[in-house]
C-alpha cells in the first residue's frame, strides 16, 4: 500500500493524559500536513511541513499540541493534557509541491476520544 | 477568511436518480478539489480543477470550476447506493499558501437501492 498511513487508527485516552499520532505519507511527497475534523464539519487545517520544516501552525494549534517532521519523512502530532474538547478525528495528508494547486492525499485518520 | 459553503446538508435519492451538488464561495480559488469520505474514513480525491469553466468527468461524476473559480458543482448520473458518502469540496488559497485547502462542511449523499 503506498498511500498515506496513519496510526493508530483509533485512541481512547482520560482527560489529562498525553497522545502521540503517527503519520507516514506517500514516499516521494515533500508536504505533509495535519488536519482535524469534527462531527458534521469538513477538515480544518493545523500545521503543515515542507520536508522538515513546519512552515504554518493555525491559531486551533494550542500549546498543547506539537507536530514534528525529524526527518522529512514521517510525522508525529503529539497532544498534551487532553481535554474532553480535542475529540476529533485527525487527519494527515501528503502532498508534491505545486506551482497553482495542491492535490492532497488523506490518510484513514485517527479517531481520538477523550474520557 | 475564505468560507466554503455546501448545499445541499443532506440529500436522500433513490438508485437511479440524477443529483447535482453545489459549492460556493465569495473569495477565490487557486484550485478547487472534490472529495468523498465514508464513515471512519479519511476523505478520498476524486478530482483537482484548476482553470475556470473547466469541466471534467469521471465516469458518472461530472465536476464544473465556476468561470470566476468561486463556485463548483458536482453531478452525478444515474446514482448508485455505492456512491452513499460525504462529498466535501475544498478550496485551495491564492500565492504564497496555496498549499492549504480550506474545506465546506459537505453534503451527505444517500442512495437508496
Amino acid at each position: 500500500d503506498t498511500g498515506v498511513s496513519q496510526d493508530p487508527r483509533h485512541k481512547i485516552t482520560k482527560r489529562g493524559q498525553n497522545v502521540t499520532f503517527r503519520c507516514d505519507p506517500i514516499s516521494e511527497h515533500n508536504r505533509l500536513y495535519w488536519y482535524r475534523q469534527t462531527l458534521g464539519q469538513g477538515p480544518e487545517f493545523l500545521t503543515y511541513f515542507q520536508n522538515e520544516a513546519q512552515l504554518e501552525k493555525s491559531r486551533l494549534l494550542s500549546d498543547r499540541f506539537s507536530a514534528e517532521r525529524p526527518k522529512g519523512s514521517f510525522s508525529t502530532l503529539e497532544i498534551q493534557r487532553t481535554e474532553q474538547g480535542d475529540s476529533a478525528m485527525y487527519l494527515c495528508a501528503s502532498s508534491l509541491r505545486g506551482l497553482t494547486n495542491t492535490e492532497a492525499f488523506f490518510g484513514q485518520g485517527t479517531r481520538l476520544t477523550v474520557v | 477568511t475564505q468560507l466554503l459553503e455546501q448545499s445541499p446538508q443532506f440529500l436522500s435519492i433513490q438508485e437511479g436518480e440524477n443529483l447535482t451538488v453545489y459549492c460556493n464561495s465569495s473569495s477565490v480559488f487557486s484550485s478547487l478539489q472534490w472529495y468523498r469520505q465514508e464513515p471512519g474514513e479519511g476523505p478520498v480525491l476524486l478530482v483537482t480543477v484548476v482553470t475556470g469553466g473547466e469541466v471534467k468527468k469521471l465516469k458518472r461524476l461530472t465536476f464544473q470550476f465556476g468561470d470566476a473559480r468561486k463556485d463548483s458543482s458536482l453531478h452525478i448520473t444515474a446514482a448508485q447506493p455505492g456512491d452513499t458518502g460525504l462529498y466535501l469540496c475544498a478550496g485551495g488559497a491564492r500565492g504564497g499558501s496555496n498549499y492549504k485547502l480550506t474545506f465546506g462542511k459537505g453534503t451527505l449523499l444517500t442512495v437508496n437501492p
